[in-house]
């Protein structure tokens, strides 16, 4: 299996402009996750689709931040505008069945930085 | 909301050395703990998975333990090596995966 695919593995934008980073979860799984991680904060949840339904979006950040799963292969994290503090490590994590079953694999992480 | 908790957030051991990590939790109605390991600019890789029904997991020089009524697992790593040398994070499971903040290993040559 080739493990959860996230693209791009780096991203640089400037202030304002509009971010989106892609995955493509394990095949077979119908859970997805969206984490952040920096060194301040850790690992963040930002949001959890399950059979590509959003189940807990309490993680998302403000307005500015948007997710979407429309099939059970892809999902997108989009940020608009992005700001400074948007700078992190964003991760893809999927799953079968979700956390009261499943076994997390995470992608490799997309590292955003934003000037 | 659980809270996961890893002490001491950094370790730094000779190699060869036996070491444990600790894992701890506050709402013990979890259905698995699961460790991962990452290493600088990388993902997390899962090394174990421990579920609510047992109580321990090995794989080669790594084993983990799960006490859910103390709120609390363990990762073991007998002989360790430089390669070893990484960030570990655990992960309780309930309605979502609840992290801990990791421990940071080094294991000198």
């Amino acid at each position: 299996d080739a493990g959860v695919i996230q693209s791009p593995r780096h991203e640089v934008t400037e202030m304002g402009q509009e971010v989106t980073l892609r995955c493509k979860p394990i095949s077979g799984h119908n859970s997805l996750f969206w984490y952040r991680q920096t060194m301040m904060r850790g690992l963040e949840l930002l949001i959890y689709f399950n059979n590509n339904v959003p189940i807990d979006d309490s993680g998302m950040p403000e307005d500015r931040f948007s997710a979407k799963m429309p099939n059970a292969s892809f999902s997108t994290l989009k940020i608009q505008p992005s700001e400074p503090r948007d700078s992190a490590v964003y991760f893809c994590a999927s799953s079968f069945l979700g956390p009261n079953t499943g076994e997390l694999f995470f992608g490799e992480g997309s590292r955003l930085t934003v000037l | 909301k659980q809270e996961v908790t890893q002490i001491p957030a950094a370790l730094s051991v000779p190699e060869g050395e036996n070491l444990v990590l600790n894992c701890s939790f506050t709402d013990s109605a979890i259905y698995n703990l699961q460790w991962f390991r990452q290493d600088p600019g990388k993902g997390l890789t899962s090394l174990l998975l421990i579920q609510s029904s047992q109580r321990e997991q090995t794989s080669g020089r790594l084993n983990a333990s799960l006490d859910k009524s103390s709120g609390r697992s363990t990762l073991y790593i007998a002989a360790s090596q430089p390669g070893d040398s990484a960030t570990y994070l655990c992960a309780a499971t309930g309605n979502q995966f609840y992290f801990g903040t990791g421990t940071s290993l080094t294991v000198i040559p």
